[in-house]
């Protein structure tokens, strides 16, 4: 079956811009995570949906980022006001969370390059 | 707050050897998992072995075996009879058992194959 997968594969915007990423998780996969992998880093988790609510948003760095997940499916993770310090790549990860250990399947992500 | 470390950021090993990967954490908790992921090129984080800390006997996953110290909070990857493959950034990463699940990476490690 298909894996997760996010869109765009790159993303190349301006200082001040805003942006959107776009995660679709595998079908059937109810909790949804995001997370950051700076440049020689390992990947830093920013936010955690059930469903369709945020239920641990707590590594969001500040008020520039925003994720959403509407309809418990496709989440789109938002930047406002750019800066260059955000660029990364940005990871979506979904898992079923219905047993007792749920694997979370990563996306490919979306490098993020601010100029 | 968990912290995992990755203390070796670059790894070789000639072709058809054994290596191993260091890992040391920091937690609080009694009860979690640990786990190995690869990352090739393609930046999509490929999960290669898993640890629940309440059981004694280490993973084991075909060439891919660990050695848990949970004492030590030490949790080493060794892979035998490397292959071409295996190259790529290996991360290893720790999960609570309750709350959001998610994960806390180590800095990486870069392994080459030399053949």
């Amino acid at each position: 079956g298909a894996g997760v997968s996010q869109t765009p594969s790159n993303k190349v915007t301006e200082k001040g811009k805003y942006v959107e990423l776009r995660c679709d998780p595998i079908s059937g996969h109810t909790a949804l995570y995001w997370y950051r992998q700076s440049l020689g880093q390992g990947p830093e988790f920013l936010i955690y949906f059930q469903g369709t609510g945020a239920a641990d948003d707590s590594g969001l760095p500040n008020d520039r980022f925003f994720a959403v997940r509407p309809e418990g499916s496709v989440s789109t993770l938002k930047i406002q006001r750019t800066e260059r310090g955000d660029s990364a790549v940005y990871l979506c990860a979904s898992s079923r969370k219905q047993v007792a250990y749920n694997e979370q399947f990563f996306g490919p992500g979306t490098r993020l390059t601010v100029l | 707050a968990q912290t995992v470390t990755q203390s070796q950021p670059e790894m070789s090993v000639q072709e058809a050897e054994t290596v191993t990967l260091s890992c040391t954490y920091d937690t609080s908790e009694s009860d979690y998992y640990l786990f190995w992921y690869k990352q090739p090129p393609s930046r999509q984080m490929i999960l290669v072995i898993r640890q629940e800390a309440y059981k004694q006997q280490n993973a084991t996953e075909n060439r891919f075996s660990v050695n848990f110290q949970k004492a030590a909070k030490s949790f080493s990857l060794k892979i035998s009879d490397s292959q071409l493959g295996d190259a790529a950034m290996y991360f290893c990463a720790y999960r609570s058992v309750s709350g959001n699940e998610k994960l806390t990476f180590g800095t990486g490690t870069r392994l080459t194959i030399i053949p």
